[in-house]
């Protein structure tokens, strides 16, 4: 357990509405991750940050933003909602190190609906 | 174009027997790759690394080989059970970030 918890675990919005979720770790760790699950696509990073107020976009970032403001809270949010973001968001970070690995450790989603 | 593809969405074998997944890559130069156990309305959990100098690695009934040459692994469940019914994933690190093969549903059947 690598104490990730995300809010909302589920969450129904109206299109056009901004949505933030939220990730709070309690271990201190450095990177954290937004991948979206979807079927036929799979994990896909949307952006991961490598500190405070440190971010980067990743694969599918369009229509998404992040802040971390604190090492324990990484924020996505969704300026203006789309049926396309439907999906499940999964909150991550990673441990170990470049020599050792690195390994990922998932929070336990949050499942959002636009309609 | 990078690609990461597990060889078939869904796996069914009879209990007792060996599983064997398949995750092929194109493009990519990974240290090192992982498989994930992830399992319905959960997140994914880590399972094995191995790394590119390393041939095989294993832990309990798990098994898995890294070609670096052929750009691909295998992942063994040996003596499978129902439980181990879930869907498989194997990743990728790629610079500070990791991809996601679109992973394998295994069922196990009693």
């Amino acid at each position: 357990d690598a104490g990730i918890t995300q809010s909302p675990r589920h969450k129904v919005t109206e299109t056009g509405t901004p949505v933030t979720l939220r990730c709070h770790q309690t271990e201190n760790h450095r990177y954290m991750y937004w991948y979206r699950q979807d079927p036929g696509h799979g994990l896909r990073l949307i952006h991961y940050s490598y500190g405070v107020k440190d971010t980067d976009k990743g694969e599918v970032s369009d229509g998404y933003s992040v802040s971390r403001s604190k090492t324990e809270d990484f924020l996505l949010t969704l300026e203006s909602a789309t049926s396309s973001q439907t999906s499940v968001y999964f909150c991550a970070i990673s441990q170990g190190s470049r020599s050792s690995g690195n390994t990922i450790y998932f929070g336990e989603g949050s499942w959002l609906t636009v309609v | 174009s990078q690609k990461i593809e597990q060889n078939s969405e869904a796996l069914n074998i009879q209990e007792g027997k060996t599983a064997t997944l398949t995750c092929n890559y194109t493009n990519y130069s990974p240290a090192y790759l992982q498989w994930y156990r992830q399992d319905p309305g959960r997140g994914p959990v880590f399972l094995l690394l191995i790394r590119e100098n390393e041939k095989e690695k294993r832990k309990e009934r798990l098994k898995v080989t890294f070609d670096t040459t052929l750009k691909q692994s295998l992942f063994h469940i040996t003596a499978s059970q129902p439980a181990d019914s879930a869907t498989y994933l194997c990743a990728l690190d790629h610079g500070q970030n990791f991809v996601f093969g679109p992973g394998t549903r295994l069922s196990v059947l009693p």
